[in-house]
C-alpha cells in the first residue's frame, strides 16, 4: 500500500525550514528518501532502518518512528538547490524485505 | 561509462505497436526495477528482477513484459502499446529489494499516439 506524504506541496523562502512527512499503514522495515528535480531522475538522499534512528545529510535530516510507521524529512535553512519533488519509499517488514513502494511526492519550491 | 543507462531517452510510437525500452547497469547489482511515473501517482513499480532469469510483478504489470538473460540488462517491452502507457519510465538497480540504495537511470519519455 502506497505511503501517504504530506504536505503535497510547500513554498519556502531561502533560509526557512520545512518538514515533509511520510506515513504508512504497514509495519515498516525501511524508509528511503529521494529528491527529484524537474526532468531528472530521482536521487537518493538517505535510508532509515527500523530502530528509530535519525540520520543527517548536510542540512537535511530524517527520523523514523517505527511505532507510528512514520518518517519525517527535515530541511533546515533551505537553499534554492533544495527545490524539487521529494519522495519517500517504504519497504514493509515480513519474511524478508519487500520492494519499495513510493509515495506520490511532495513538491518543494524555494524562492529567493 | 559506469552507472545505469536507458535507451532511448525519448520515444514516440503509435497505438498497437511493440516497443522495447532498454536498461543497462555496470555495477553488477542483483536487483533491477522498472517504474513508471505519471503526474499525481508518483513512482509505480511495474516489474523487478532479483537476478538473471528471475523476475516478479510489481504494482502495475499489465501490458508489459520483461526479461533478464544477463545481470546487466533488463529490457521492458510493451507488446501492444496503448495511450494509457504514455509515461516516463525509470529503470533502477540495487543490491537488495528494500534496504539498499536504488540508483535510477535517466528515464525514457514514451508517448503513445
Amino acid at each position: 500500500q502506497q505511503p501517504v506524504q504530506s504536505p503535497q506541496a510547500v513554498i519556502l523562502r531561502e533560509g526557512e525550514d520545512a518538514v515533509i512527512n511520510c506515513s504508512s499503514s504497514k509495519a515498516l522495515y525501511s524508509v528511503h528518501w529521494y529528491r527529484q528535480k524537474h526532468g531528472e531522475a530521482p536521487v537518493f538522499l538517505m535510508i532509515l532502518l527500523k530502530g528509530g534512528e535519525q540520520k543527517g545529510h548536510d542540512k537535511i535530516s530524517a527520523s523514523f518512528n517505527e511505532k507510528k510507521q512514520q518518517s519525517s524529512l527535515y530541511l533546515t535553512a533551505s537553499q534554492l538547490s533544495y527545490s524539487g519533488t521529494y519522495f519517500c519509499g517504504t519497504a514493509a517488514f515480513y519474511s524478508g524485505n519487500t520492494p519499495l513502494v513510493f509515495g506520490k511526492g511532495t513538491r518543494l519550491s524555494v524562492i529567493a | 561509462d559506469a552507472g545505469i543507462t536507458q535507451s532511448p531517452r525519448y520515444k514516440i510510437t503509435e497505438t498497437g505497436r511493440q516497443v522495447t525500452l532498454m536498461c543497462h547497469q555496470t555495477w553488477s547489482h542483483s536487483y533491477m526495477f522498472w517504474y513508471r511515473q505519471d503526474l499525481g501517482h508518483g513512482l509505480r513499480l511495474i516489474y523487478y528482477s532479483a537476478a538473471a532469469d528471475i523476475t516478479d510483478k510489481g504494482e502495475v504489470p499489465d501490458g508489459y513484459v520483461v526479461s533478464r538473460s544477463k545481470t546487466e540488462n533488463f529490457p521492458l517491452t510493451l507488446e501492444s502499446a496503448t495511450r494509457s502507457q504514455t509515461s516516463v519510465y525509470f529503470c533502477a538497480s540495487s543490491e537488495s529489494k528494500g534496504v539498499d540504495t536504488q540508483y535510477f537511470g535517466p528515464g525514457t519519455r514514451l508517448t503513445v499516439l
